[in-house]
């Protein structure tokens, strides 16, 4: 069982440029999100899906995009690349365990350390 | 809407000395609170989280925290600390059948041999 996997770990982009971040999770779970961690900020919620085909903006969600085709895969794109988003990106999924289920316990990937010169 | 304080950014304790990170938290409906580890390098991982059942939550690795209403914290401790402790640690927030959570900003843990 290999939970959320996320590729590439490290990235050096040109400002202008673009990429996508992969992150793929084999735990069936339905809620996938995008955070970035900036020193000593925590971690920002970038967008977040509830299931395939549906996705959402989070907190910070400028310079972004996402989809959801498959339940497993959850990409985030860079379409032009700006100093501002050098940070590392994590990937998390959840399950659903509803309004009583208790409160969703999130399991993350390992991160990509994402610089952008 | 909720929002999570931690206080301290860094934390230095001796090996073997308590352990004791801050949290407060404010939500507008009772709260589910989570604190979670991560090691250089690494992903988030769940320590521990209180979902109502028990005002004290016991986690993994020795952590446990309090949840106290009146204060609105939720406190993290761990009566001897190891070397192995050395982290940041989050504390966290979601909202009652919510799944969009809030973290701090973290607190780093340096253990002193």
């Amino acid at each position: 069982n290999a939970g959320v996997t996320q590729t590439p770990k490290f990235r050096i982009l040109k400002i202008g440029q673009s990429m996508t971040l992969q992150c793929t999770q084999d735990m069936n779970h339905n809620y996938m999100y995008w955070y970035r961690q900036d020193p000593g900020m925590g971690l920002k919620l970038i967008y977040y899906s509830v299931g395939a085909g549906i996705t959402d903006k989070g907190e910070v969600p400028n310079g972004y995009n996402v989809s959801r085709s498959t339940t497993e895969d959850f990409p985030l794109r860079l379409e032009l690349a700006a100093p501002s988003q050098t940070s590392v990106y994590f990937c998390a999924s959840s399950p659903r365990q509803g309004a009583s289920g208790g409160g969703d316990t999130q399991y993350f990937g390992p991160g990509t350390r994402l610089t952008v010169l | 809407a909720q929002s999570v304080t931690q206080l301290g950014s860094h934390v230095s304790v001796s090996e073997g000395a308590l352990v004791l990170l801050r949290c407060n938290y404010s939500s507008s409906v009772p709260p589910y609170l989570f604190w979670y580890v991560q090691y250089p390098n690494q992903g988030l991982q769940l320590l521990l989280k209180y979902t109502s059942a028990a005002t004290l939550v016991k986690g993994i690795n020795g952590f446990e925290a309090e949840f106290k209403k009146s204060e609105t914290s939720f406190h993290l401790t761990k009566p001897s600390a190891h070397m192995s402790d050395a982290a940041e640690y989050f504390c966290a927030v979601s909202d009652t059948g919510g799944f969009k959570t809030i973290f701090g900003a973290g607190t780093r843990l340096f253990v002193k041999a």
